[in-house]
C-alpha cells in the first residue's frame, strides 16, 4: 500500500493564478480531509468529505474547492491563489470518522508558496 | 468553537526521563481523543487514540490519561530517548470534524 500520496510536494504561485493539489489513498478509507498547517496556529481543517460525492467545510473553507468522486482521490482547488495561502498542506484520510478506532493517516504535504 | 491548548511549545528533557505533555480543551465534550507524533517536513503520524470512558491507555513507554471533567489530557514518554525526540499533538473530533492543538516540541537531551 503506497497510503496517502500528495502531488506536489512544493509549488510557488503568483497572486491569482488557481492550482488543484492532489491527493489520493489506497486504503479505502471513507474519511478523506485537508487542512493547512501555520507556525503557531497548528492543523486547521479546510474541507472534508465522509465518502463518494459527499464534501463538506471545516473550520478555512474559504478560498478552497474540492470534490471527492471517487473514494480514492480528493483533489484541492485554489480559485484564486492570495499570499495568505501560503502553507503546508496536508491530506488525510481514515476509515471512518465513527468508528471507535479512528486513526488518521497523513500524506507527506504539500509546501505552497504564494508571492 | 473548538479550543485546544498544548502545555508549552517546546520542552527540553534528559534522556532516561519522563516527558510529560498536556493538553487541555474547552467548548466540548468529545468522545475520543488522539495522540500525533510529527517530524521536521513530514505529515503527523498516529500514536494513540483514548474513549471518554477510558481514563488511561498504554502502548510500550507510552501512556495517555484522559480526564473529562478537567477536559485534559496528558501524554507520558517514559525511558526517553533522543529519537523520541518530535513534535507532539493531541487532537480530538466533534462529530465530523477534528481539531488539533498546535504542538509540543520535545527534544530529548543525550
Amino acid at each position: 500500500n503506497a497510503g496517502v500520496t500528495q502531488t506536489p510536494k512544493f509549488q510557488v504561485l503568483k497572486t491569482g493564478q488557481s492550482m488543484t493539489l492532489q491527493c489520493a489513498q489506497d486504503m479505502n478509507h471513507e474519511y478523506m480531509s485537508w487542512y493547512r498547517q501555520d507556525p503557531g496556529m497548528g492543523l486547521r481543517l479546510i474541507h472534508y468529505s465522509v465518502g463518494a460525492g459527499i464534501t463538506d467545510q471545516g473550520e478555512v473553507p474559504n478560498g478552497y474547492n474540492v470534490s471527492r468522486s471517487t473514494t480514492e482521490d480528493f483533489p484541492l482547488r485554489l480559485l484564486s491563489a492570495a499570499p495568505s495561502q501560503t502553507s503546508v498542506y496536508f491530506c488525510a484520510s481514515s476509515y471512518s470518522v465513527v468508528r471507535t478506532y479512528n486513526e488518521q493517516f497523513f500524506g507527506p504535504g504539500t509546501r505552497l508558496t504564494v508571492l | 468553537s473548538q479550543k485546544i491548548e498544548q502545555n508549552s511549545e517546546a520542552l527540553n528533557i534528559q534522556e532516561g526521563k519522563t516527558a510529560t505533555l498536556t493538553c487541555n480543551y474547552t467548548n466540548y465534550s468529545p468522545a475520543y481523543l488522539q495522540w500525533y507524533r510529527q517530524d521536521p517536513g513530514r505529515g503527523p503520524v498516529f500514536l494513540l487514540l483514548i474513549r471518554e470512558n477510558e481514563k488511561e491507555k498504554r502502548k510500550e513507554r507510552l501512556k495517555v490519561t484522559f480526564d473529562t471533567t478537567l477536559k485534559q489530557s496528558l501524554f507520558h514518554i517514559t525511558a526517553s530517548q533522543p529519537a523520541d525526540s518530535a513534535t507532539y499533538l493531541c487532537a480530538l473530533n466533534t462529530g465530523n470534524q477534528f481539531y488539533f492543538g498546535t504542538g509540543t516540541s520535545l527534544t530529548v537531551i543525550p
